[in-house]
């Protein structure tokens, strides 16, 4: 069965500072891959994905992330982080038959936190 | 991207009671679905709503605590049946438009049972 770990559960960075969110999956076949961001009370909003093709994707504000199969990895990463990206990050991946986000499995999640 | 409602986005239930939750998609869309988030934790896949037919459950869910309805290609309800403090959740709907296309999100009902 596929799974998902987010090792870091909180993390907090200075407005600013660069950001690297690590997530590891646990996938027989070529997976799908996606990054979400929940804000509190909110649901969930697409950051990015990977399909297929360019291992390195790129996503809604500013975020990138890059995906490396040698080390079953899909960690996020953005340049410099703004007070507004605090929120909670889930890293998930897809295993339907049809593919996509059929069917997700989501990580535990990452809190963070941005000081000012 | 599929715009996706909710409703009710939140209700305090007393236990013993049903709830159902509602989402509207406002394109047809191939699936749906359906996640529980409790309190502090991350998202469960409940079930896929299947349009036309009964539903899919994942482990540990069954359709007689968590009826879901698919009337067509834009309209899901999932009921929460005889609740418990321990259904208090967040429920999503979640929609894909096709084959090897992303998972959108509503909103969510935030669920409380006292």
């Amino acid at each position: 069965a596929q799974s998902v770990t987010q090792p870091d559960i909180h993390i907090t960075v200075s407005e600013g500072a660069s950001l690297e969110l690590r997530c590891n999956y646990s996938y027989g076949a070529t997976p799908y891959l996606f990054w979400y961001v929940q804000s509190p009370g909110q649901g969930l909003q697409l950051l990015l994905k990977y399909f297929s093709g360019d291992t390195l994707v790129q996503g809604i504000k500013g975020f990138e992330a890059e995906f490396k199969r040698s080390q079953s990895s899909f960690n996020l990463r953005k340049p410099s982080v703004h007070w507004s990206d605090a929120a909670e990050y889930f890293c998930a991946v897809g295993a339907g038959l049809t593919g996509g986000g059929n069917k997700l499995t989501f990580g535990t999640g990452t809190q963070l936190k941005v000081e000012l | 991207s599929a715009v996706i409602s909710q409703k009710p986005s939140r209700d305090i239930c007393q236990r013993g009671t049903s709830l159902t939750i509602q989402c509207q998609v406002d394109s047809q869309v191939t699936m749906m679905f359906w996640y529980r988030q409790q309190p502090g934790q991350s998202l469960t896949l409940i079930a896929t709503a299947n349009q036309g037919s009964e539903a899919t459950y994942e482990s540990g869910f069954v359709i007689d605590k968590f009826p879901i309805s698919r009337p067509n290609l834009t309209f899901s309800t999932l009921t929460v049946s005889n609740m418990s403090p321990e259904d208090s959740s967040i429920y999503l709907c979640s929609v894909c438009e096709g084959m090897n296309t992303e998972a959108f999100f509503g909103q969510g009902t935030r669920l409380t049972v006292v």
